[in-house]
Order: structure tokens, then sequence, then C-alpha cells
């Protein structure tokens, strides 16, 4: 079965420093990977995908990810973090295997930027 | 635009009520996905519809969910004779297209306590 691990529950980064949130994904055939930030008392919000292509992908609210096959990885990254980017991280995975498109999450990574 | 909107945002069930959440996709999505999201987890799938059609209901827990997009558009997620392990976060997704390289655009989700 497709699925997605995030190692970390919480990372702590102080703002303006480099942030990594960390997934690693299992599955069978080309992997369909994606990434979402959940704020408080809302919907989850798209920030990037890998489909296919150059490994290093971009996202919204400058944000990047970068696509590792041989260490099965797709870590989250941000050259420099801002306090509002302080929210609930998941990794997720498209699980084609039944034909359908649902998506499989990870458990989520809590980011803590702190001024 | 307008995103996809949840309603109501709020659910307070008494154990054995029925209640019904309601799915407005963004206009044109023919891809309708529910997920639970219990507290402090990722969302987990329920269904998925294309169009007006279920082509997937293999995450609903028990036959007392139940999950309707009649027009192919709004759709609903009833929940017959509510238990406490019933209570979570309910989220609905729509996506532009079928096909796993489609981002899905998430609502605010709605929020169910069983008491």
């Amino acid at each position: 079965a497709q699925s997605v691990a995030q190692p970390e529950d919480q990372v702590n980064v102080a703002e303006g420093n480099p942030l990594t949130v960390k997934c690693t994904y299992s599955v069978s055939g080309n992997p369909y990977l994606f990434w979402y930030v959940q704020y408080p008392n809302r919907g989850l919000q798209f920030l990037l995908k890998y489909i296919t292509g150059d490994n290093l992908v971009k996202g919204s609210y400058g944000f990047e990810a970068e696509f590792n096959k041989s260490q099965t990885s797709f870590h989250l990254k941000k050259p420099s973090a801002l306090v509002s980017d302080s929210a609930l991280y998941f990794c997720a995975v498209r699980d084609v295997n039944t034909g359908f498109q649902k998506l499989v999450f990870g458990t989520g990574t809590r980011l803590l930027v702190s001024p | 635009g307008a995103g996809v909107s949840q309603s109501p945002r709020y659910k307070v069930a008494k154990r054995g009520q029925d209640v019904a959440l309601r799915c407005d996709p963004i206009s044109g999505h023919v891809s309708l996905f529910w997920y639970q999201q219990a507290l402090g987890q990722g969302p987990e799938f329920l269904t998925y519809f294309q169009n007006e059609a279920q082509l997937d209901k293999s995450g609903l827990p028990s036959d007392r969910f139940f999950a309707e997009r009649p027009e192919g558009s709004v759709s609903t997620l009833k929940i017959q004779r509510t238990q406490q392990e019933d209570s979570a976060v309910y989220l609905c997704a729509s996506s532009k297209h079928q096909g796993p390289s489609y981002e899905q655009y998430f609502g605010p989700g709605t929020r169910l306590t069983v008491t």
C-alpha cells in the first residue's frame, strides 16, 4: 500500500533560519507526492506537488521540496522561515493502486518558528 | 474565486442522532472527496465521487455512513445513529479533473462532536 512517513512530530526553528520538514514515502510505481499546510480551524492548503520532471519543486509562499528517488524522500524546505509559517504540515501521496485518486496522508509535523 | 465551502462549521450531536454535513465544491470540479480527521491525526479517506458517481467508498467506517452527490455538484455526508467515535473534523475536497496529478482543494471542514 502507498504510504508516507513524517518522522518528526514537531520542528522548531528561529525566524530567518532555513527550515526542513521531512517526509519519506513508500509506493509501488511512480510517486505522486504533495505537501499541504493546515492553520488552526482551517482546511488544508495546497503548497506544492511532485509528479515528474525536476527533482526540485517550487511552490507557494516560498516553499520548495526536493524529490530524492534513491532515498525515497520528499522533504519540504524554505530558505528563510517566517513566524507566520508556524502551522501543521502534511505530506501526502496519491494512491493509484485502486485506480482512483485518494490521498494518503502522513501524521503531520508541527512547525514552530520563533521570533 | 470561491473555494470549497462546508456547512455547518460546527455540529454537536447527541449520541444516536443523525447528522448531515454539506459540501459545496469549486464550480466545475468533477472530483469530490470526503476525509475524516481525528484530533492530532492526518486526514483519512472516506469516499470519492466523479461527477454524480460514487466510485470509491472503501473508507467509510460503517454502514451508518452514507454520502451522495446527486447532481454532480453539492455533496452530503450523512451519519446515522452517531457514536462518540464519530467525533472528528470532516473535510471535503474537490479537484478539477480526474487524474493523480491534479491537486485537491480542501474546505474548512465540519467539526462534529458527539456527546
